[in-house]
């Protein structure tokens, strides 16, 4: 099945640290990737779609010069974020479906996730 | 705007089943998604509804009724490993983005001895 790996899966960092995090779709290729981050007890929240080769699009109230995301690949994109403060810790996860057709019942999914604490 | 509503907690006993409901609106509708989620991992998927009615796969099942904006899944013979958060998730027809997910507060669900 289709399986979408993330790494790292914990960083923590001082504050000021730019952290990257990758995003693999591994046995299928996904020109479009999402995503999320989700506070503790909460629900996810979309960030950003990922689009390959071409610029990502990003949610209301995501600042996109702080969330960078690079989509150089079928099956990888990257999120950095830049100049990190505690305020970003969070659980950062993301998600490629290998059918994105608007009808289609494949669903999304999910890397494993990255826990990132800014100390 | 978006907006999909679940209960924030639930409890049950091992061995019970249990509803766990969604409403929705959305702009447009393209299909509901459900997703289990334990603490500290990422969702995995459950089901997907686009039409009304239920569809059943082994000890999961969830339903869809459209005019109502309205959508549930059931668990039965609730075994402990159930216990996670179950998250609805709504594919609007207007995104832009054709599988873009909107998802509901999550229900967390408790299930005990």
């Amino acid at each position: 099945g289709a399986v979408v790996s993330q790494h790292p899966s914990w960083v923590i960092c001082k504050s000021g640290t730019s952290v990257k995090i990758e995003c693999r779709s591994l046995d299928f290729q996904a020109t479009t990737m999402f995503w999320y981050r989700q506070f503790p007890k909460q629900s996810l929240m979309l960030m950003a779609t990922s689009n390959e080769g071409s610029k990502a699009t990003y949610e209301q109230g995501v600042e996109k010069d702080k969330f960078l995301i690079n989509h150089a690949s079928l099956t990888l994109s990257t999120l950095t974020v830049t100049s990190a403060h505690p305020e970003d810790s969070s659980f950062y996860i993301c998600s490629a479906s290998e059918y994105p057709d608007l009808y289609s019942n494949q669903p999304q999914h999910f890397g494993d996730g990255t826990r990132l604490s800014i100390l | 705007g978006q907006n999909i509503d679940q209960p924030t907690e639930m409890t049950a006993t091992e061995g019970a089943i249990v509803q766990i409901n969604c409403t929705y609106q959305t702009s447009g509708f393209n299909g509901l998604f459900w997703y289990q989620q334990h603490a500290g991992e990422a969702p995995t998927f459950l089901s997907y509804n686009v039409l009304d009615g239920l569809e059943e796969k082994g000890r999961f099942s969830s339903f869809l009724s459209r005019s109502k904006g309205y959508s549930y899944l059931l668990l039965k013979e609730l075994q402990m490993k159930d216990s996670a958060s179950y998250l609805c998730a709504v594919r609007p027809s207007n995104t832009g983005t054709a599988s873009k997910l909107t998802f509901g507060t999550g229900t967390r669900l408790q299930v005990t001895l």
